[in-house]
């Protein structure tokens, strides 16, 4: 069956420091996501991805945080300069733009930890 | 506002032992509403979904959920529970092009 794969599986940086987390999606997906877990909370949305340019994004995602599809199939999200709150869990999430558009398929996640 | 509320945060049950837990949603139209569960250390696998039409949905792993309309409710059932059932189960509905989750419940299982 075809899944999400998301690399690296954890990711330590230090404050201040950019970070890349990337996600493969499904291959003839069309939207893509990513959410945030932070330790003992609920997964929040982050951001959502459609035809090259974001359709929707949440407060958390402010202008440290960007998305893109640099070569048509991964899916990328950088923080610029990372900040102690941002270690988190990421997952990606795709769907296929059909008629189940809303079920999302979920990578494994990247541990981000920032010291 | 638009939400989900699981309004259990932990939940003990015995081997062998039915399950219920529970999900309320706030949304004005009809909900596109979803069960995921997360074992410790791994991402989100979904257990199952409604859309439309029949209100009582079968999932994976043995699990049904049953929408009503009437009490804004999308709770999950199964009948009998296995050691491998422990983890966390997060209820969500799908908005706004987004996914909105609730809080968790988390799925202890004792022998």
């Amino acid at each position: 069956e075809p899944e999400v794969t998301q690399t690296p599986s954890h990711q330590v940086t230090q404050m201040g420091q950019e970070v890349i987390l990337r996600c493969v999606p499904i291959s003839n997906h069309l939207y893509f996501y990513w959410y945030r877990q932070i330790l003992g909370q609920k997964v929040e949305f982050l951001v959502s991805f459609y035809n090259n340019e974001i359709s929707e994004k949440s407060e958390i995602f402010d202008d440290q945080f960007s998305v893109e599809r640099p070569d048509g199939s991964n899916f990328t999200l950088k923080i610029r300069s990372t900040k102690l709150e941002d270690s988190a869990m990421y997952f990606c999430a795709t769907n296929s733009g059909t008629y189940t558009a809303y079920e999302q398929y979920f990578g494994p996640g990247t541990r981000l930890t920032v010291t | 506002a638009q939400s989900v509320t699981q309004p259990d945060i932990h939940i003990t049950v015995s081997e062998g032992a039915s399950l219920e837990l529970r999900c309320n949603y706030s949304y004005g139209a009809t909900p596109y509403l979803f069960w995921y569960v997360q074992s410790p250390g791994q991402g989100l696998q979904l257990l199952l979904k409604y859309f439309s039409g029949d209100t009582l949905v079968q999932g994976i792993k043995g699990f049904e959920a049953e929408f009503k309309r009437s009490q804004s409710s999308f709770n999950l059932r199964k009948p009998s529970v296995h050691w491998s059932d422990a983890a966390e189960y997060f209820c969500a509905y799908f908005g706004n092009e987004k996914l909105t989750f609730g809080t968790g419940t988390r799925l202890t299982i004792i022998p």
